[in-house]
């Protein structure tokens, strides 16, 4: 069984279209989150949310947009699509290590590998 | 100075080979520490998580200097499925049930046959 999962797993599109991504978590976990992965390969947190609210917003241009209408969900909405834009989204979720309380550990879906032409 | 820092490598092994990598990070304030293993095209895996004391998992031994915000991993007798790109990943508490993690650039690993 797939513990975090995402769609599509590949995106071809055009500058200025718009386009969705969707992420779901059968763990059982409160918190999910939205990673980019950009062609360096480095890997930075865009967005998290804890319990379907926003915690964490990470300079990123509003044309992104998260939605997560239950906790198992969070999808991500981008609007006007820039050639920049091309990357990997990891979706991931969290599970608090309960032996060592503030130490959590965080699985992450397959990605989204989006290529804007 | 990046948040977290890492050598890129490559390392380029044999197998049966003993290979160490190291990390620094910037915050104090970091709480808790991880190795995290990426295959090509694939998402980063949890390797082991990385506790104060020091941690073994099989052939994988990750250890933590908080003092000198130092964290360090060593493969025994390195295998070709081994061959990865290593990913130091450092959390810092948002409090509540939320943390926000911190990855580095990620070590590349070629065992060699």
């Amino acid at each position: 069984d797939t513990a975090v999962s995402q769609t599509p797993k590949y995106l071809v599109t055009q500058m200025g279209n718009d386009k969705s991504i969707k992420c779901e978590q059968n763990l059982g976990h409160d918190t999910m989150y939205w990673y980019k992965q950009d062609s360096k390969k480095f890997l930075k947190i865009m967005f998290s949310y804890n319990n379907k609210e926003l915690i964490i917003n990470e300079t990123v241009p509003n044309r992104f947009s998260p939605k997560s209408p239950d906790k198992a969900h969070l999808n991500l909405h981008i609007n006007s699509l820039e050639l920049g834009d091309s990357a990997v989204y990891f979706c991931a979720s969290s599970l608090r290590v309960e032996r060592r309380q503030g130490a959590y550990e965080q699985y992450f879906g397959p990605g989204t590998r989006l290529t804007v032409t | 100075r990046k948040e977290v820092e890492q050598d890129p490598g490559p390392f380029n092994v044999p197998e049966g080979a003993t290979v160490a990598f190291n990390c620094t990070y910037s915050n104090s304030a970091s709480q808790s520490f991880f190795w995290y293993r990426q295959d090509c095209r694939k998402e980063p895996k949890l390797l082991m998580s990385v506790y104060s004391s020091g941690n073994e998992d099989g052939r994988f031994t990750a250890q933590l200097n908080r003092a000198s915000q130092y964290i360090s991993l060593l493969i025994r007798d390195s295998k070709l499925s081994d061959s990865a790109t290593y990913l130091c990943v450092v959390n810092l508490a948002y409090g509540g049930a939320t943390n926000k993690l911190i990855f580095g650039t990620g070590t590349l690993l070629a065992v060699q046959p």
